[in-house]
């Protein structure tokens, strides 16, 4: 499984719009990109997952570039709600041999400030 | 509909004691794992059931820690004789397909072992 490199922390202020790059220089060809949201004292929550380009739903929208070496998760307008740990994985897409098992790093924590 | 539900929420015990954590997974999902995390970690993969069948362990950190799904549905996490190191939260998350990144996590078990 490739490993994923974040930065730490981010701060933020409400409103803004917040990107958050994640860097996967040894993605292999079946690997997916995914994100996962934290919030203290909860399990975490699948966010958004994507392969090539762009890929929006409700809550965020992922890009990935041609190369596929790293990818940026985008918030649109945060609001304070949006304080949590996130969290970029890459992986075995569905269907290959991987059992799934996610393999988290340490994450970024985001702090929106108001 | 009910999401990931697990019991307790919170549980302490004396070194030494034996403890079961529980989880209760989204009705129909055919994949099921249990989590560990430490404070101020991501979570790390402790085992993986697809249906009823245990089909990886490798994360389990010693003997003492065992889990079962005998029907497929629910599943518990057993540690034996806790040690302080077994402090943490454990977290189960479900998924309706086999080999899944999306994952459906429940809010964790806190266990504090004294």
């Amino acid at each position: 499984l490739a490993k994923t490199t974040q930065p730490i922390s981010m701060d933020s202020y409400e409103g803004q719009e917040v990107n958050i790059t994640c860097s996967h220089n040894n993605i292999a060809t079946n690997d997916y990109i995914t994100w996962y949201q934290q919030f203290p004292s909860q399990g975490p929550r699948f966010i958004i997952q994507g392969y090539k380009t762009k890929v929006t739903n409700e809550v965020a929208s992922l890009f990935i570039p041609a190369d596929r070496k790293s990818s940026t998760l985008s918030l649109p307008r945060v609001s304070l709600s949006d304080t949590a740990v996130y969290y970029c994985l890459v992986g075995d897409g569905p269907g290959s041999s991987n059992t799934g098992k996610l393999i988290f790093g340490q994450g970024t924590t985001l702090q929106v400030k108001p | 509909g009910a999401g990931v539900s697990q019991s307790p929420r919170y549980k302490v015990a004396k070194r030494g004691q034996d403890v079961a954590l529980r989880c209760d997974p989204i009705s129909g999902h055919v994949s099921l794992f249990w989590y560990q995390q430490a404070l101020g970690q991501g979570p790390e993969f402790l085992t993986y059931f697809q249906n009823e069948a245990q089909l990886d362990k490798s994360g389990l950190p010693s003997d003492r820690f065992f889990a079962e799904r005998p029907e497929g549905s629910v599943s518990t996490l057993k540690i034996q004789r806790t040690q302080q190191e077994d402090s943490a939260v454990y977290l189960c998350a479900s998924s309706h397909r086999s080999r899944s990144y999306e994952q459906y996590f429940g809010p964790g078990t806190r266990l504090t072992v004294t």
